[in-house]
């Protein structure tokens, strides 16, 4: 079984340009979250989505951030414009409810020059 | 502010060691628990999660859970040059919130 697909696996920008990552969840896990994790510390929640509906995104940087799960299956995480401070690496997971064990993809490594 | 604290380390133990990973937390309302590794690199994969106060094992893992204290913690008895990576520690409070808090991580090191 194919576990959570992540693309790019890494990502060099400039800042103030736009960059987008892409998440395809394990299939048949409703629930799918976006986590940011900085170099040495622990993933950072920015958004979790129960089938396409996203239930908790209070930690999203809304100003320039976005994401969207259309269909409930696979989602993507929008930012525009990147600032130096957003290279970290960002880690799709995904689990078949909320309750149940998340299983991260690869993440991404985002370098903002 | 829910905070989740771990020791950065790194924790060096000898190879057939007990390597002790601890977390303290903040919110008294937390309900599960949960041990990840990561090696350097890689993904947070789960090791372990524990739910009731006391010991819980799993081959080589025991994760010890205490409420009171607010203190989780994971024992690697046997200790490997392949366990060396960083364990976070992550903590879900209930009411409705499938939100881990994650700490910062311990990076062990098993050395021959």
């Amino acid at each position: 079984e194919a576990g959570v697909v992540q693309s790019p696996r890494y990502k060099i920008i400039e800042k103030k340009q736009p960059v987008a990552f892409w998440c395809n969840p394990i299939s048949g896990h409703n629930t799918l979250y976006w986590y940011r994790q900085n170099l040495g510390q622990g993933p950072e929640l920015l958004i979790r989505y129960e089938n396409e509906e996203a239930v908790d995104d209070s930690q999203l940087p809304k100003d320039r951030f976005s994401a969207e799960r259309l269909k409930g299956v696979d989602s993507t995480l929008k930012i525009q414009p990147a600032e130096l401070g957003d290279s970290a690496v960002y880690l799709c997971a995904s689990s078949l409810a909320g309750d149940n064990e998340q299983f991260f993809g690869p993440g991404t490594r985002l370098t903002v020059l | 502010q829910k905070e989740v604290e771990q020791n950065s380390g790194p924790l060096s133990v000898p190879e057939g060691a007990i390597a002790s990973l601890n977390c303290t937390y903040s919110d008294r309302g937390s309900q599960s628990f949960f041990w990840y590794r990561q090696y350097s690199g890689k993904s947070p994969e789960l090791i372990m999660f524990i739910y009731s106060n006391g010991d819980k094992e799993d081959g080589r893992f025991t994760a010890q859970l205490n409420k009171a204290s607010q203190y989780v913690s994971l024992l690697i008895r046997d200790s490997q040059p392949s366990d060396s990576a960083t364990y976070l520690c992550a903590v879900r409070t209930s009411g409705g919130s499938y939100i881990p808090t994650f700490g910062r991580g311990t990076s062990l090191i098993v050395h021959p």
